[in-house]
């Protein structure tokens, strides 16, 4: 099946730095990338969207300036979170999906996961 | 807007027996897409089945059972003969016509032996 790869699974920042997460389709060309925040034992919440080329779009009450999204190709999507603070620590998960396979299947692909942890 | 409930936040069984995961959903969409995905400790996202709203064929894969009933807007999951391996936390989740994915708040499954 469809890969998607996402790295760092790890990430321990001091507070003020800023940290890049990359979400890359292996074995397909991903349209359209969708990045998740999940909270300890919570469920997953859908940040932004992002298409290929194009500017992400961001879900109510998540900071745009904050969470920087690029998604210059259709295999990579990146996540920056700027000035990190340790409210943000936090476990990312990308997803990605493909035109095409979507309207074969309507599935959508999941990174392993990012664990960001902010000192 | 769409909703995804899973009523059950925690359920305890002992290893053999069956269970039932409940999954509740709200859309307007005409055409959807309904998942379960289990979450294991280490975070990853392990796919377990995938149904659009048109087809309403209830699925058996192994130890695994899906009802979905349009009627009543529920996708419940069954694992029968549960083993200590399967505790984990399962998410159902719904794709609109938009492509967002909406989770359910997720049920944490234990199975003791």
């Amino acid at each position: 099946g469809a890969v998607v790869s996402q790295h760092p699974s790890r990430v321990i920042c001091k507070s003020g730095t800023s940290v890049k997460i990359e979400c890359r389709s292996l074995d397909f060309q991903a349209t359209t990338m969708f990045w998740y925040r999940q909270f300890p034992k919570q469920s997953l919440m859908l940040m932004a969207t992002s298409n290929e080329g194009s500017k992400a779009t961001y879900e109510q009450g998540v900071e745009k300036d904050k969470f920087l999204i690029n998604h210059a190709s259709l295999t990579l999507s990146t996540l920056t979170v700027t000035s990190a603070h340790p409210e943000d620590s936090s476990f990312y998960i990308c997803s990605a999906s493909s035109g095409e396979l979507a309207g074969f299947t309507g599935e959508l692909f999941f990174g392993e996961g990012s664990r960001l942890t902010v000192l | 807007a769409q909703k995804v409930t899973q009523a059950q936040t925690e359920i305890s069984v002992v290893e053999k027996e069956d269970v039932t995961l409940d999954c509740v959903y709200e859309t307007r969409d005409t055409t959807y897409y309904l998942f379960w995905y289990k979450q294991p400790p280490s975070g990853e996202l392990v796919f377990l089945i995938r149904r659009n709203s048109f087809d309403e064929q209830n699925e058996i894969s192994g130890r695994y059972s899906w009802n979905f009933q349009k009627s009543t807007s529920s996708f419940n999951f069954t694992i029968t003969a549960s083993q200590v391996v399967d505790s984990a936390v399962y998410f159902c989740a719904l794709r609109g016509n938009a492509g967002k994915s909406t989770f359910g708040d997720g049920t944490t499954l234990t199975v003791k032996p």
